[in-house]
């Protein structure tokens, strides 16, 4: 089993519609991370939680560290929003050192 | 906001050849570099995290005399792919990290490269 889990690996919407991405995960992480990749493979960090909620224009993100579960919401969504959404989550390593663990990503497509 | 480049963007090889991939870290100095792969349709897998003046720091997995990675600076860490082989064809990325304030406390933050597309003939 993955460490960090994510749902759906699919997404086809239509415009306008209200988008939720899920990830779950099994390990004890300092925060957790939110990630857009674009289809050329540049990657685009959108959020970083460790507790509560954060809003970013149409985007946002929530995380339960007691439940180890965050959702990335879209709101109005937008066909520019197609990309592969990635959730990552930081864990100590090696001492002060931090690593991600990325989860499998979601891909999500909104048709016009 | 902090942006890392990475050079080449792609780059085509001969079996056998070596290649380097560069990561800047344009606007901020980076206190740890760490280097991904993406296998088509996977998610990312980190191969090494690296420390500038130090040796690098491999996964499970990853062979450091075929991935050398060189930390020369604080805005700069290359991997070289030695003697590349087919099934080293892939996307490498690279990320920079930096030690962010918000006024109530400091965190590390990683900045992503836009990747580099290597195929190895």
């Amino acid at each position: 089993k993955n460490e960090v889990e994510q749902s759906p690996q699919n997404l086809t919407a239509q415009e306008g519609e209200f988008i939720t991405i899920n990830c779950s995960y099994s390990v004890g992480i300092s925060a957790l991370h939110w990630l857009q990749q674009h289809p050329g493979g540049g990657i685009v960090s959108l959020f970083m939680l460790s507790s509560g909620k954060k809003k970013h224009g149409r985007l946002i993100a929530t995380i339960n560290i007691q439940e180890k579960h965050s959702s990335l919401h879209i709101t109005a969504s937008h066909p520019r929003d197609s990309a592969v959404y990635i959730c990552a989550v930081r864990v100590r390593y090696g001492g002060a050192t931090n690593k991600l663990i990325f989860g499998t990503g979601t891909l999500l497509a909104v048709q016009p | 906001g902090a942006v890392v480049s990475q050079h080449p963007s792609w780059v085509i090889c001969k079996s056998g050849t070596s290649v380097k991939i560069e990561c800047r870290s344009l606007d901020f100095q980076a206190t740890t570099m760490f280097w991904y792969r993406q296998f088509p349709k996977q998610s990312l897998m980190l191969m090494a995290t690296s420390n500038e003046g130090s040796k690098a720091t491999y996964e499970q997995g990853v062979e450091k005399d075929k991935f050398l990675i060189n930390h020369a600076s604080l805005t700069l860490s290359t991997l070289t792919v030695t003697s590349a082989h087919p099934e080293d064809s892939s996307f490498y990325i690279c990320s920079a990290s930096t030690l962010l304030a918000d006024g109530r406390s400091s965190y590390n933050e990683q900045f992503f490269g836009p990747g580099t597309r290597l195929t190895v003939l």
